[in-house]
C-alpha cells in the first residue's frame, strides 16, 4: 500500500511562472513532511520541511502547504527557473521516525 | 562537511556474485540509512544504524542482505548471491537526530548496482 502519493510523474512548467507539485498521504499519523530534490546521478538533496502543526512554511522561492483534513502537501515554486529541473521527492515521517516516500515528480522548466 | 561519501559509484556483477558496498557518513552523523531506490520509485527503506546498532531492518530486507557499521563510523552493504532483482541504486543517507527540519537526512550519490 503506498501511504504517500505523487500521482503526477511529470510536470512541465515555463520559466518564470509558478511550479506547484503536489503529495497525498493515507496515514493521519504522519508528523512531519519533507520535500527532497534530485538531479540525474546524485542522491536526494533537503529541500524545505513542514510539521503537522503547521500549514504552511516558506524558505524564499518554495513554499510548502500543508491540509491535513484532505492529507494533502503542495509544494509551490515561484519563480521557476532553469535550474529547478529536477525530480521531486515527497515524504513523511511515520510514529517510528521512519520516512516513507513517493515515487517522485519530474519536473521540467521550459526556457 | 565532505558530505556522505559512497564507493563505489557503479558496480557491474553476474547473477549469482556477492558484492558490498561502502558508505562513509558525515563524520559527526550518529545515524546512518540505507536505501534502495528503483527507476520511477522514491527510496524505499532497507535499515538503519544508531552508532554501531542496527535498530531497525524492513521486512523487505532478504536473508541474502547484511550491513554492518563497526565502531559507529563507517558502514558496509552486502548482498549475498545477487539476483537480477537486486538492481537498484543504493543510497546512504545519515543525520544527527532523528529527521525533522533542523535534521534533514543527508544522502550520498548512491551506488548503481546492475547484476547480469
Amino acid at each position: 500500500d503506498q501511504q504517500v502519493k505523487q500521482n503526477s510523474p511529470s510536470l512541465s512548467v515555463q520559466e518564470g511562472r509558478i511550479s506547484i507539485l503536489n503529495c497525498d498521504y493515507t496515514n493521519s499519523m504522519f508528523d512531519y513532511f519533507l520535500w527532497y530534490k534530485k538531479y540525474p546521478a546524485e542522491g536526494p538533496t533537503f529541500l524545505i520541511s513542514i510539521s503537522s502543526i503547521k500549514d504552511k512554511n516558506e524558505d524564499g522561492r518554495f513554499t510548502v502547504f500543508l491540509n491535513k483534513s484532505a492529507k494533502h502537501l503542495s509544494l509551490h515554486i515561484v519563480p521557476s527557473q532553469p535550474g529547478d529541473s529536477a525530480v521531486y521527492f515527497c515524504a513523511a515521517r511515520g510514529s517510528n521516525y521512519q520516512l516513507i516516500w513517493g515515487a517522485g515528480t519530474k519536473l521540467i522548466i521550459k526556457p | 562537511d565532505t558530505g556522505v561519501s559512497q564507493d563505489p559509484r557503479h558496480k557491474i556483477t553476474k547473477r549469482g556474485q556477492n558484492v558490498t558496498f561502502r558508505c562513509d557518513p558525515i563524520s559527526e552523523h550518529n545515524r546512518l540509512y540505507w536505501y534502495r531506490q528503483t527507476l520511477g520509485q522514491g527510496p524505499e527503506f532497507l535499515t538503519y544504524f544508531q552508532n554501531e546498532a542496527q535498530l531497525e531492518k524492513s521486512r523487505l530486507l532478504s536473508d541474502r542482505f547484511s550491513a554492518e557499521r563497526p565502531k559507529g563510523s563507517f558502514s558496509t552493504l552486502e548482498i549475498q548471491r545477487t539476483e537480477q532483482g537486486d538492481s537498484a541504486m543504493y543510497l546512504c543517507a545519515s543525520s544527527s537526530q532523528v529527521p525533522s527540519y533542523n535534521s534533514p537526512l543527508h544522502f550520498g550519490n548512491g551506488t548503481r548496482l546492475t547484476v547480469t
